[in-house]
């Protein structure tokens, strides 16, 4: 096990809800990316927050937002569902910038999302 | 285009059976390679790197070839327990992100 939760596992909501998603990292690991897998795609980059800042975004509208807490865990929030927002939402953390970049990722077990 | 793109599955191969993936990507600039798998319902995990030069680990080989902007996987005498889904993941070096393919289903049958 990598150490990385995630709550809740699953969870259902209907179209226009707003979801939290929740991500502990990895003791002494100060950066997390947030991943959007969609069934039968690759994880899609959502945004990455390294010591509680932003650090870069991916192609997703400004109803994902984030934070990053001082223990370094973090919440993944999205407004407005949309029937598509319904993925495996998928958090890595990682020791440093650096290292998330390359293959020091440590992903949680996911939050399943399904929209309805 | 899609930044990167693997082979389109699922590969159904017979336990024994040498399997190999490919990968291409888009970006010239990119910097650094990885295959992750993905079990069902489960989160990636690292399977390895690929450096410039080739790398091994056991039934493992990862090949780049950076003029064609090319990544391989190779598999030999697959087992059962090599079933899941293969990503091949770029990172571009400009920034932090990991930019990762569709992946490609690999099933082995006894």
């Amino acid at each position: 096990e990598t150490g990385v939760t995630q709550s809740p596992t699953h969870l259902i909501k209907t179209r226009g809800q707003q979801v939290t998603l929740r991500c502990s990292s990895q003791s002494g690991h100060n950066t997390v990316s947030w991943y959007q897998q969609a069934l039968g795609q690759g994880p899609q980059f959502i945004f990455q927050y390294y010591r509680e800042e932003e650090n870069g975004r991916g192609n997703f509208p400004p109803r994902f937002s984030g934070l990053q807490f001082p223990n370094y865990s973090s919440e993944l929030n999205v407004n407005a569902l949309e029937l598509d927002d319904s993925a495996l939402y998928l958090c890595a953390s990682s020791p440093s910038l650096l290292a998330a970049s390359s293959y020091e990722q440590y992903f949680g077990p996911g939050t399943r999302l399904t929209v309805t | 285009r899609k930044e990167v793109e693997q082979d389109p599955g699922p590969f159904n191969v017979p336990e024994g059976a040498t399997v190999a993936f490919n990968c291409t990507y888009s970006n010239s600039a990119s910097q650094s390679f990885f295959w992750y798998r993905q079990d069902c319902r489960k989160e990636p995990k690292l399977l390895m790197s690929v450096y410039s030069s080739g790398n091994e680990d056991g039934r493992f080989t990862a090949q780049l070839n950076r003029a064609s902007q090319y990544i391989s996987l190779l598999i030999r005498d697959s087992k059962l327990s090599d079933s899941a889904t293969y990503l091949c993941v770029v990172n571009i070096g400009s920034n932090y992100q990991l930019i990762w393919g569709a992946g490609t289903k690999l099933i082995i049958k006894p």
